[in-house]
């Protein structure tokens, strides 16, 4: 029972272009939103997060959209570049959805960037 | 100077051994975390521990057993290994639940059980 998904396994974007990359709940109750990103043999690393109250959030390049009424966020990267190459997770959490408040991930995907 | 580390990055054990994998926060952060990454590359939280107190299991077989010492610490042990245990097992931390301003995770250990 998959609570936050990421439909797309991998996204390919040409360096200095926009990659933008989606994710999907389904638990209404979650209210904080999240994106790791994670280099291979390294622990995913924290990104940039978005509350419920709100429907942006941008730090530098980063720039995160929450739709509440679709259940629906992405991540945009703007520009591309080579070194942002990593799998990208969303995560939800919610005081009474998923796990007691604890993070519920998504399946990842893989953003490779080319020069 | 690493903030969550995790022991060892790699283990290879054989079915029915005993093994633990240790972790340690410097960030005085109060709550820790092991999350299961499987084959199909979901990471699922196994346990949380707050203020040394667990507060969640999720329906994790009870061959798993989280042990905290203090609250820097939480070490999994995993008792009769079994194939279907081999995974990437992180170990994170955060200051309050709910994940409030992110998790920091460890490195990962990969375990493979033959």
């Amino acid at each position: 029972d998959q609570q936050v998904k990421q439909n797309s396994p991998s996204l390919s974007v040409q360096e200095g272009r926009i990659s933008i990359l989606n994710c999907d709940y389904t638990n209404s109750m979650f209210d904080y939103f999240l994106w790791y990103k994670k280099y291979p043999a390294e622990g995913p690393t924290f990104l940039i997060s978005i509350s419920s109250i709100k429907d942006k959030n941008e730090d530098g390049r980063f720039t995160v959209f929450l739709n509440k009424s679709a259940k629906h966020l992405s991540l945009h990267i703007v520009p591309s570049q080579p070194g942002d190459s990593a799998v990208y997770f969303c995560a939800a959490s919610g005081r009474y959805g998923g796990s007691q408040g604890n993070l519920i991930f998504g399946k990842g995907t893989k953003l490779s960037v080319k020069p | 100077d690493t903030a969550v580390s995790q022991t060892p990055k790699y283990l290879v054990t054989q079915m029915g051994n005993d093994k633990s994998i240790k972790c340690e926060q410097n960030l005085g952060h109060d709550t820790m975390y092991w999350y299961k990454q499987d084959s199909k590359k979901f990471l699922k939280i196994m346990f949380s521990y707050n203020n040394k107190e667990l507060i969640i299991n999720e329906t994790v077989p009870n061959r798993f057993s989280p042990k905290s010492p203090d609250k820097a610490h939480l070490n999994l042990h995993i008792n009769s290994l079994e194939l279907g245990d081999s995974a990437v097992y992180f170990c994170a931390s955060s200051q309050l639940r709910q994940g409030k301003g992110g998790y920091t995770f460890g490195s990962g250990t990969r375990l493979t059980v033959v």
